[in-house]
C-alpha cells in the first residue's frame, strides 16, 4: 500500500534561518507531488507542483524553493525565512493528472519567530 | 486562471442535512473534488465528480453541473464528528492538471 511521510510535524525557526522540509512517498512510482501552504483558518495555497524528477512548477513568487532529487522525494526549502512563511505546510501525491484522489501527508506546522 | 467560491462557514444541528455549494471559473475542466479536513489534520478525499449528476457515498453525496460551473456537497444525518472544514477542488486542462483548492467551508455541527 502507498504511504506518504512528511517531517518534521512541528518546527519553530528564527527569522533569517534556512528551512528544509522533506516528503517521501512509498508504494508507488512516478507520482505527481505537491506542496501546499495553509494559513490559519484559510484555504490550501498551491506552492509547487511536480510531475517528475527535476520538473517543478512554482505557483507563486515567494521566498521558497522546491526540489525533487528522486522520484518519490520532494523537498521544500528556504535560504532565509520570513515571518510571513509561518503556516501549515502540506505535501500531497497523486497517481496522475487525471487521477481522482490526492493523498496528503500529516503536515508541518512552521512558526517563524 | 481559476477561482472557486464556497461559503466560509455553515452551522447545522445533529441529524440535519446540510449542503455546501461551490462555484468555479476555469478554462478547461477535468472534474470537481471534495476534501474534508479536521482541525490540525491532513485533508482527506471525500468524492469526485467528472460528469454531471449526483454521486452518493454513504451519508455524503456530491453533485456537479458543468453547464452551470457549480457543484455541491450534501451531508445527511449530521454527526458531531462531521464538524470540519470542507474544500472543493478543481483540476484544469490548461494548468497541467494541477489540483487547485477553494478557501474552504467550516462546518459546525451543534447538538
Amino acid at each position: 500500500s502507498q504511504t506518504i511521510h512528511q517531517w518534521p510535524a512541528t518546527l519553530v525557526q528564527p527569522v533569517g534561518s534556512p528551512l528544509s522540509l522533506e516528503c517521501t512517498v512509498e508504494g508507488t512510482s512516478n507520482p505527481n507531488l505537491y506542496w501546499y501552504r495553509q494559513a490559519a483558518g484559510r484555504g490550501l495555497q498551491l506552492l509547487f507542483y511536480s510531475v517528475g524528477i527535476g520538473q517543478i512548477s512554482s505557483e507563486v513568487p515567494q521566498n521558497l524553493s522546491a526540489s525533487r532529487p528522486q522520484d518519490r522525494q520532494f523537498i521544500l526549502s528556504s535560504k532565509k525565512l520570513l515571518l510571513s512563511d509561518s503556516g501549515f505546510y502540506l505535501c500531497a501525491w497523486e497517481t496522475g493528472s487525471t487521477g481522482t484522489e490526492a493523498f496528503f501527508g500529516q503536515g508541518t506546522r512552521l512558526t517563524v519567530v | 486562471g481559476q477561482s472557486l467560491e464556497q461559503p466560509s462557514e455553515v452551522t447545522a444541528v445533529e441529524g440535519a442535512i446540510v449542503q455546501i455549494n461551490c462555484t468555479y471559473q476555469t478554462s478547461g475542466f477535468y472534474g470537481l473534488s471534495w476534501y474534508q479536513q479536521h482541525d490540525g489534520g491532513a485533508p482527506t478525499f471525500l468524492s469526485y465528480n467528472a460528469l454531471d449528476g449526483l454521486e452518493e457515498t454513504g451519508r455524503f453525496s456530491s453533485f456537479l453541473s458543468r453547464s452551470d460551473s457549480y457543484g455541491y456537497l450534501l451531508l445527511q444525518e449530521l454527526q458531531m464528528k462531521d464538524s470540519a472544514s470542507y474544500f472543493c477542488a478543481v483540476r484544469e486542462y490548461n494548468q497541467g492538471g494541477k489540483l487547485i483548492f477553494g478557501q474552504g467551508t467550516e462546518l459546525s455541527v451543534k447538538p
